[in-house]
């Protein structure tokens, strides 16, 4: 069947960074984005990649291997303010058809 | 600024009763989404309209009803509420736009059915 796998918790310590995995097992692709979710919060849309490589966008930069059904989100410079649960979500076909994974609760410490 | 407003943003419902949760978007984006969120599992597809007057079935309907009677205001109707759907509910809003379709989330209903 068709899937979107995350670890579940990642943990990292304040000014390194931290990279967290999605891998896909899908019938089709046509994107795949990433969310961040604060506790109690909505997901709110941090980047989307549809092309291999990697994609620099600063303080967040993603990765992306369609042949390996792989992505990861990396964070540099980590703060604590970047404690929150990251989604990956792929796009499988037209606007609606989704697959998200569970996320991956990323934890932060001084 | 673009906004996704839900209401009520926490309920508790008795099972078998009717919970009417509702959905307004500024964004004026054609298509709309209801998600469900529990713990372990990704969000998951309730209900999704294109447009006023138009609702379609996600992923896991059962149970779930959706009306869209106008671009800015979309609803989601469980006629008859049981435990199992104990959980937070997200909607979202998204423009269908190239390929990045960047969804646009409410801040969520926490359901509680006893």
């Amino acid at each position: 069947g068709q899937g979107v796998e995350q670890p579940a918790k990642l943990m990292s310590v304040e000014g390194t960074f931290a990279r967290v995995n999605c891998t896909y097992s899908t019938s089709g692709f046509n994107g795949l984005s990433w969310y961040q979710q604060r506790e109690g919060q909505a997901p709110v849309f941090l980047s989307y990649v549809v092309l291999d490589g990697l994609k620099d966008s600063g303080h967040f930069s993603t990765f992306l291997s369609r042949s390996n059904g792989y992505s990861y989100l990396l964070l540099t410079e980590l703060q604590i303010k970047d404690s929150a649960s990251y989604l990956c979500a792929v796009r499988i076909g037209s606007n609606y058809q989704l697959i998200w994974g569970s996320g991956t609760k990323l934890i932060i410490k001084p | 600024e673009a906004a996704v407003t839900q209401s009520p943003r926490n309920k508790v419902a008795v099972t078998g009763g009717k919970v009417t949760l509702s959905c307004n978007q500024t964004n004026n984006h054609n298509n709309m989404y209801w998600y469900r969120q529990d713990t372990g599992h990704g969000l998951r597809l309730i209900h999704y309209s294109y447009g006023a007057g138009s609702t379609e079935k996600g992923d896991i309907p059962d149970g779930y009803k959706a009306s869209r009677p106008s671009q800015e205001n979309f609803s989601l109707i469980l006629e008859l509420a049981t435990p199992s759907q104990t959980s937070v509910y997200f909607c979202a809003s998204g423009d269908g736009q190239g390929g990045q379709n960047t969804l646009y989330f409410g801040a969520g209903t926490r359901l509680s059915v006893l």
